[in-house]
């Protein structure tokens, strides 16, 4: 099974509107970290936002947040008032644990594409 | 600033050619990382390395090898590149096994 998953491949999003990134994850681990990047034609990622699993509030980085519902099992992206140079690939990913190493699984990403 | 650098951002090879990619940070971070990035599977890990002359197998290790002789230094070895093995590939490092990765600006590798 899929630990991440992202079921939009694409979303468009008018500019300076908010856009709300989908992602949800599979883990039986209590702890645990949910992470959002940025990788834009470039080619680059660019780290946006962390929520660890015990966090009680959720994680907020500038125009970044991250609606994070536990029981749920999901890690939302959401970009408010979008700006053209938000149009990127967005890759949501977990890290298991506290295992030697580090190890992140990513989803498939989303693209997102700003319209002026 | 976190900075990961890439030895090359495009790459051209010739099927059974050995390659070589190369990962430089400045950050002293410990942990050093290898992914490929292909269309719609998002990244996968390759092999990552805790410590100068550490390394373990990620998802995906087969058809590559890593070297890390310095703890700022991580490489990616193509011992005998093929075409299945065309992909953007991204290094990142990380201070602790906590911390976030940094990645650096990705190869990418075309072998023909």
């Amino acid at each position: 099974a899929q630990k991440i998953t992202q079921t939009q491949p694409g979303m468009f999003v008018q500019e300076k509107e908010a856009v709300t990134l989908d992602c949800t994850y599979d883990t039986s681990d209590q702890s645990y970290g949910l992470f959002w990047y940025k990788q834009p034609s470039s080619g680059e990622m660019i780290f946006l936002i962390y929520q660890g699993s015990y966090d009680e509030q959720n994680a907020t980085e500038g125009r970044y947040s991250l609606n994070f519902q536990k029981a749920r099992k999901s890690a939302n992206l959401v970009i408010s008032a979008s700006q053209l140079g938000d149009s990127a690939m967005y890759f949501c990913a977990m890290r298991e644990g506290y295992n030697a190493g580090n190890m992140l699984t990513f989803g498939g990403g989303t693209r997102l594409m700003v319209k002026p | 600033d976190v900075k990961v650098t890439q030895s090359s951002r495009y790459l051209v090879k010739r099927t059974g050619e050995k390659v070589f990619l190369e990962c430089v940070q400045d950050m002293d971070h410990e942990n050093m990382f290898w992914y490929r990035q292909d269309p719609g599977l998002g990244l996968r890990l390759i092999y990552f390395s805790y410590d100068v002359k550490m390394k373990e197998k990620g998802d995906i290790p087969e058809g590559y090898s890593v070297s890390r002789e310095k703890k700022e230094r991580f490489s990616l070895i193509l011992e005998s590149a093929s075409t299945n093995q065309t992909s953007m590939y991204l290094c990142a490092s990380s201070r602790t096994i906590t911390d976030t990765q940094y990645f650096g600006p990705g190869t990418r590798l075309t072998v023909l």
